[in-house]
């Protein structure tokens, strides 16, 4: 299995509706997790951390599921706006020098 | 103004050429990175540095060498560029005692074409 792997889409889906999508990782050692969002041609932003079990900031909700060993991105309500690729990031050890990145799940709002 | 700047934000070289890219922060932070972002890949880590006296090679260092002139400067050499050195290379930051917040906060990033 890959250190982090996601699906890299494209998922185009209408403004409005639910999307989610999924991260899987190899090191079960891995305490925490993160969302990052890139808009094109732009620098990757965090969105969401995830510690225990899951973490809920408005229409954005991001899953933990350590015995299979994944992290789910929910969006609620999506937004023209929420249009971006969205990186899962897993460290492999203590520091930020240890994260690893996905490939990105590119998600495109449609009007 | 953006708290992590990079300059230039786009060039195109040639292969053998030396090229610099530059990073400043004024965000305070002691941890400074840099990555390079390729299509179908990961953001990959070349090199970081926890203070001024501190350089350590990340994944992919062959190619590369940093300068930490400064707590808010980190450059980023290309020696002899080379064309599967074409990427967008993000610079970042991170605050000293966070040590696993997760939290990175880049650049705007420079895209390098090597011809």
């Amino acid at each position: 299995r890959k250190e982090v792997e996601q699906d890299p889409g494209p998922f185009n889906v209408p403004e409005g509706a639910t999307v989610a999508f999924n991260c899987t990782y190899s090191n079960s050692a891995s305490q925490s997790f993160f969302w990052y969002r890139q808009d094109c041609r732009k620098e990757p932003k965090l969105l969401m951390s995830v510690y225990s079990s899951g973490n809920e900031d408005g229409r954005f909700t991001a899953q933990l599921n350590r015995a299979s060993q994944y992290i789910s991105l929910l969006i609620r309500d999506s937004k023209l706006s929420d249009s971006a690729t969205y990186l899962c990031v897993v460290p492999q050890d203590f520091g930020n020098e240890k994260l690893t990145f996905g490939t990105g799940t590119r998600l495109t709002i449609i009007p | 103004d953006a708290d992590v700047t990079q300059t230039p934000r786009n060039r195109i070289t040639k292969t053998g050429k030396r090229i610099m890219l530059e990073c400043s922060q004024t965000k305070g932070h002691d941890r400074m990175y840099w990555y390079r972002q390729d299509p179908g890949l990961g953001l990959r880590l070349i090199y970081y540095s926890f203070d001024v006296k501190d350089i350590n090679k990340g994944e992919i260092s062959d190619g590369y060498s940093v300068s930490r002139q400064a707590q808010a400067k980190f450059s980023l050499s290309l020696e002899s560029a080379i064309p599967n050195q074409t990427a967008l290379y993000f610079c970042a930051t991170s605050p000293l005692g966070e040590t696993n917040t997760g939290e990175l906060f880049f650049g705007e990033g420079s895209r390098l074409t090597v011809l």
